[in-house]
């Protein structure tokens, strides 16, 4: 029944693995994000696709891909993590209708690299 | 560059106290304004969406905005406040015809009972 799915919840890991965060949405929507929320709560756009074609690459390193297998899942994949990757991830879903859809948010994905 | 300021980083009231947030953004063009709640733990819901014609907007749990165009402002308010509305708030704008998403710092509010 949930909307926007993220796994998995909690990701601990160490400096220099690689690893990955899954999301599905279930609205329908063609248009999929990626926001990362810092330890002082702050939010920032990562990565947005619409219809499995990116459209907003904000300015994150390399090291971050995104992948979008059709239009209901984009996922993010982590290469050498980092000290200041950890974060929470929010994976989040709209129509592209530009401006007015607003977005429909996953549970967020805790990442926490030691 | 466009951005989102929030005054308020960190509102403590009592129960049944007004609530007021504020919210001003800089662009100068057509805005898409919007407040989600993030309750402690869980992901970001809409509390309210402003597109276009009456500027004074209302959403869920008794919460209402107003648009001010020429203070460039979405502020936030409720009349009286619960302890269940203790979370995160955050303002948003979606400039022009971008599918971009921008938020402010958000505001801490802690309602004690």
């Amino acid at each position: 029944d949930t909307a926007v799915s993220q796994t998995p919840k909690y990701l601990v890991t160490q400096m220099g693995n690689d690893k990955s965060i899954k999301c599905e949405q279930n609205l329908g929507h063609d248009t999929m994000y990626w926001y990362k929320q810092d330890s002082k709560k702050f939010l920032k756009i990562m990565f947005s696709y619409n219809n499995k074609e990116l459209i907003i690459n904000e300015t994150v390193p390399n090291r971050f891909s995104p992948k979008s297998p059709d239009k209901a899942h984009l996922n993010l994949h982590i290469n050498s993590l980092e000290l200041g990757d950890s974060a929470v991830y929010f994976c989040a879903s709209s129509h592209h209708d530009t401006s007015k859809s607003p977005l429909h948010f996953g549970n967020g994905t805790r990442l926490t690299v030691t | 560059a466009q951005s989102v300021s929030q005054h308020n980083h960190h509102v403590i009231l009592s129960e049944a106290a007004s609530l007021e947030l504020g919210c001003n953004y800089s662009y100068g063009g057509t805005v898409n304004l919007f407040w989600y709640v993030q309750y402690p733990g869980q992901h970001l819901q809409l509390l309210l969406k402003y597109f276009s014609g009456d500027p004074l907007v209302k959403g869920i749990k008794g919460f209402e905005a107003e648009f001010i165009k020429s203070k460039f402002s979405f502020n936030l308010r409720k009349p009286s406040v619960q302890w269940s509305d203790t979370a995160e708030y955050f303002c948003a704008v979606k400039p022009g015809n971008t599918g971009k998403l921008i938020f402010g710092q958000g505001t801490t509010l802690q309602v004690k009972p």
